[in-house]
């Protein structure tokens, strides 16, 4: 595997369930980032890791909680999600280096909620 | 606070036709610019950037130059191809790393 791995790709749950993503980022990066991509919306920056420390939280609703055991693995643990909450979920990494921050983003995660 | 503005899509064009897609930014000094492309069902690439004014970034024939007179980083191509329709994405750096994103354009080429 190369680059930033995601999964599942796609994911439908209803309101009740928990439920993981899961990114992979074979890079030796140390910073992760999760996303959620809504239609007709910019971007939204949801978490940051940097050395698995979390460095941002933008005001993210506590249904979604991150989990960064290493460098190279990061979830996203899903409970009683709204059907709003419906996206795309991209993970990226990147690595500090001589100024150089450039994000590599995995496929994403076609989250339902029903 | 920094901000990205593009134009709203979608852009259509025929094969072969020339593209400009505008993107202008709101930031606190000189933060380094890029453009992101999106093909679908894919995650995001990044296209090209510049990391300072007057940079010109390039790559597969599209091509953005940093102003930062007009705080613009206009993204161009002089001949699109079928295989370029996607949604493309401008963006900026802020003094925190962080990137800022614009609303993204999906650009459309009929043959």
């Amino acid at each position: 595997e190369t680059g930033v791995t995601q999964t599942p790709r796609h994911l439908v749950m209803g309101m009740t369930n928990k439920k993981s993503l899961k990114c992979e980022q074979h890079l030796g990066h140390n910073a992760m980032y999760w996303y959620k991509q809504s239609a007709k919306k910019p971007l939204e920056l949801m978490f940051v890791y940097n050395f698995k420390e979390q460095t941002e939280n933008n005001s993210v609703p506590s249904r979604f909680s991150p989990e960064c055991p290493n460098s190279s693995h990061l979830f996203l643990h899903l409970h009683t999600l709204q059907p709003e909450d419906s996206a795309l979920y991209l993970c990226a990494s990147s690595q500090a280096r001589d100024g150089d921050y450039e994000q590599y983003f995995g496929p994403g995660t076609r989250l339902t909620v029903t | 606070g920094d901000s990205v503005t593009q134009m709203e899509g979608p852009v259509t064009l025929s094969e072969e036709a020339f593209l400009t897609i505008n993107c202008t930014y709101t930031a606190t000094g000189y933060p380094s610019l890029f453009w992101y492309v999106q093909y679908p069902g894919e995650g995001l690439q990044l296209l090209l950037k510049a990391t300072k004014a007057d940079d010109k970034g390039s790559n597969k024939g599209f091509e953005a130059t940093y102003r930062k007179e007009t705080t613009s980083f206009h993204l161009e191509k002089g001949s699109v191809q079928v295989s370029d329709s996607a949604v493309y994405f401008c963006a900026l750096m802020d003094s925190n790393y962080q990137l800022i994103w614009g609303a993204g354009t999906k650009l459309i080429i009929k043959p």
